[in-house]
């Protein structure tokens, strides 16, 4: 079974510098996306940045990227230039792509506040 | 903001009643995920629906159920509620032929008195 570990519960930031959050999963799949996603306090979930298994190229997002290293099954998020708006849960996430059930593992989150 | 919708936004009921929620899929998307989410807590597997079928289930038990309709629209049904089902349930519609990322809904807060 897979598994995903968010270790740090809440991390806080000051305007326009940068932050890193970290992701830690298991699984023996070799094929799977990994995802964080911001979940804002009025509550609906945002997709941030999504990275693909096979893909060596960390993916980026204008102020966001991920240091994926997949022997080391780490997925951490780095947000630069942090924005009073970036203030949100991070959850990070983990789909195996097996054909069958398209179903999200996540983490228990992180709280990230912004200060001004 | 996602094309994905919920209703009702809250809802209270007391233990051993029955609830429905509703998601409505965003459009072209032919496959809806439900989330529960307890305060404090990551997302929790329930469920997925495609094309009006069952595709996978979470470790819940059979009190919890769902629909998809025809127009990909999708409920949740929880019967005999308990106390520990109170949470937020979250509703994710995607398109399985991209294997990929869900759209959430806002969620609907249940509470079990």
């Amino acid at each position: 079974a897979q598994t995903v570990t968010q270790s740090q519960p809440e991390m806080s930031v000051q305007e326009a510098e940068t932050v890193t959050l970290s992701c830690t999963y298991d699984t023996s799949e070799n094929n799977y996306y990994l995802f964080w996603y911001k979940q804002p306090p009025s509550r609906q979930m945002i997709l941030v940045i999504r990275q693909e298994a096979y893909k060596q190229q960390n993916a980026t997002e204008n102020r966001f990227s991920v240091n994926f290293q997949k022997a080391a099954k780490s997925f951490s998020l780095k947000i630069s230039d942090s924005q009073l708006g970036d203030t949100a849960m991070y959850f990070c996430a983990f789909m195996k792509l097996t054909p069958g059930t398209y179903k999200y593992i996540f983490g228990t989150g992180t709280r990230l506040k912004v200060l001004a | 903001e996602t094309g994905v919708t919920q209703s009702p936004t809250h809802l209270i009921k007391t233990r051993g009643q029955q609830v429905t929620l509703r998601c409505s899929s965003q459009s072209g998307h032919n496959t809806v995920s439900w989330y529960q989410q307890a305060l404090g807590q990551g997302p929790q597997f329930i469920f997925q629906y495609y094309r009006e079928e069952e595709n996978g289930r979470g470790n819940f038990p059979p009190r919890f159920s769902g629909l998809q309709f025809p127009n990909y629209s999708s409920e949740l049904n929880v019967n005999a509620l308990e106390l520990d089902d109170s949470a937020l349930y979250l509703c994710a519609s995607s398109r399985v032929s991209t294997g990929g990322e869900q759209y959430f809904g806002p969620g609907t807060r249940l509470t079990v008195t």
